[in-house]
C-alpha cells in the first residue's frame, strides 16, 4: 500500500499570499495518478486536480498541481477567503487507493 | 449533471452489518468506477473500496475481510456492506465517482452504538 504523507499539517497564511502544499508518496505513483481535494467543514470533498496537474472542471486557475514519482505539490497562487479549508491528496495508481492525512490552510 | 445520494440507517448496533446504498441520478452508472469513502469524526478520509460498473471490485486491505460492494445497474445504484461493526466504524460515509473522484454524495452519518 502506498502511504501518502502531507506537509505541513497546518499552514497559517493571509489572504493574497501563496500557499504551497506537499504530498510525498512512500513509493512511486504510477502514471502520476494523483489527485487533490478541498474540503470545507460539513461538506463533501471537491476535486481540484487530477493526473497530478490537470485542473478539474470549474476550478480557478490560481490552483495548480505539479510533481511526479514520489513528490507532488499543490500551489494556490493567491489565497482567496474561500480557499481556507483542508486539502487532501489521493493516489489511484495502485490497486489500493489511498489518501494523505490532510493539510489545513488557516487564516493567519 | 450527475448527482449521488447515500441512503441507509444512521444507527447500527455493534457486531451487526452496516448497509448503505448510493443512487446515481442524472447519468448512467455504466462505464465508471464507483467508490465508498469514510471520514471518522474530526479525522481524515479513508478509501473503503470501489466497484466497476461491470462488477469487478477492489477493497482497502485493512477492511477487505468485512467489506462487500455490489452494483445494480438496472436501478443505477451501488451498495456497501460492512460486517461486524464496532465503534471505530462510526463515520460519515461518502459515495463518489472515481478514481479521480469528481462527483461526491453529500455523505451520511453512521453511528455504531448499542
Amino acid at each position: 500500500e502506498i502511504v501518502l504523507t502531507q506537509s505541513p499539517g497546518t499552514l497559517s497564511l493571509s489572504p493574497g499570499e501563496r500557499a504551497t502544499l506537499s504530498c510525498r508518496a512512500s513509493q512511486s505513483v504510477s502514471s502520476s495518478y494523483l489527485a487533490w481535494y478541498q474540503q470545507k467543514p460539513g461538506q463533501a470533498p471537491r476535486l481540484l486536480i487530477y493526473g497530478a496537474s490537470s485542473r478539474a472542471t470549474g476550478i480557478p486557475d490560481r490552483f495548480s498541481g505539479s510533481g511526479s514519482g514520489t513528490d507532488f505539490t499543490l500551489t494556490i497562487s493567491r489565497l482567496e477567503p474561500e480557499d481556507f479549508a483542508v486539502y487532501y491528496c489521493q493516489q489511484y495508481g495502485s490497486s489500493s487507493w489511498t489518501f494523505g492525512q490532510g493539510t489545513k490552510v488557516e487564516i493567519k | 449533471q450527475v448527482q449521488l445520494q447515500e441512503s441507509g440507517p444512521g444507527l447500527v448496533k455493534p457486531s451487526e452489518t452496516l448497509s448503505l446504498t448510493c443512487t446515481v441520478s442524472g447519468g448512467s452508472i455504466s462505464s465508471y468506477y464507483w467508490s465508498w469513502i469514510r471520514q471518522p469524526p474530526g479525522k481524515g478520509l479513508e478509501w473503503i473500496g470501489y466497484i466497476y460498473y461491470s462488477g469487478s471490485t477492489n477493497y482497502n486491505p485493512s477492511l477487505k475481510s468485512r467489506v462487500t460492494i455490489s452494483v445494480d445497474t438496472s436501478k443505477n445504484q451501488f451498495s456497501l456492506k460492512l460486517s461486524s461493526v464496532t465503534a471505530a466504524d462510526t463515520a460519515v460515509y461518502y459515495c463518489a465517482r472515481g478514481p479521480e473522484m469528481d462527483v461526491w454524495g453529500k455523505g451520511t452519518t453512521v453511528t455504531v452504538s448499542s
